[in-house]
């Protein structure tokens, strides 16, 4: 099946400082991106859709210029945690969906856990 | 709106044992469903999902899910768990096939499995 791949795995970052999360289709052209967030032992939520080359479109609640995400080519999204702060620690997961066609179902990143010290 | 409810947070389930986790979903269409499974510390794993047709589907690992309409449910089943089974079940929900509008997911099922 197709692969996506998010790195870094894991972070670790002072608070204030800026972090970076990047996820990759191998395999396949993701029109559409997805990002989650995880706390732990609750379930996914969802923070922002980005496709190709379009602003991403986030949900009620998530703070855009806080959660800055950019989908410049059909291979990688990025997630970019700006000015940290220890409540911004958690596990972030990225989905891609697109062509050829995955009809059914979003393919998703092993996650990338931030803690913000 | 769409919502997914896990009513079980814990499931303790003896090795060899059979498994059923709980899945409600709340639509006003046809609904396409998604069962995933989550080891600790990682991404998720999709085990099955349900478009059409038939209304038992069969996954990986083992795992079938039965879509109810009248119920509006889509239990998870697996008639004997093995202990590399103990994860996280979640159960997700989208408005289309392909997820282009992001999928729903409900609060998950914490899976332990006694030996």
């Amino acid at each position: 099946g197709a692969v996506v791949s998010q790195h870094p795995s894991w972070v670790i970052c002072k608070s204030g400082t800026s972090v970076k999360i990047e996820c990759r289709s191998l395999d396949f052209q993701a029109t559409t991106m997805f990002w989650y967030r995880q706390f732990p032992k609750q379930s996914l939520m969802l923070m922002a859709t980005s496709n190709e080359g379009s602003k991403a479109t986030y949900e009620q609640g998530v703070e855009k210029d806080k959660f800055l995400i950019n989908h410049a080519s059909l291979t990688l999204s990025t997630l970019t945690v700006t000015s940290a702060h220890p409540e911004d620690s958690s596990f972030y997961i990225c989905s891609a969906t697109g062509s050829p066609s995955q009809t059914g179902e979003l393919f998703f990143g092993e996650g990338s856990r931030l803690t913000v010290l | 709106a769409q919502s997914v409810t896990q009513p079980d947070i814990h499931i303790t389930v003896s090795e060899g044992a059979s498994l059923e986790l709980r899945c409600n979903y709340s639509y006003g269409a046809t609904p396409y469903l998604f069962w995933y499974v989550q080891s600790p510390g990682q991404g998720l794993q999709l085990l099955l999902k349900y478009f059409s047709g038939d209304t038992l589907v069969q996954g990986i690992k083992g795992f079938e899910a039965e879509f109810k309409r009248s119920q509006s449910s889509f239990n998870l089943r697996k008639p004997s768990v093995h202990w590399s089974d103990a994860a996280e079940y979640f159960c997700a929900v989208a408005s289309s096939g392909g997820g282009a509008d992001g999928l729903t997911f409900g609060k998950g099922t914490h899976l332990i499995i006694q030996p």
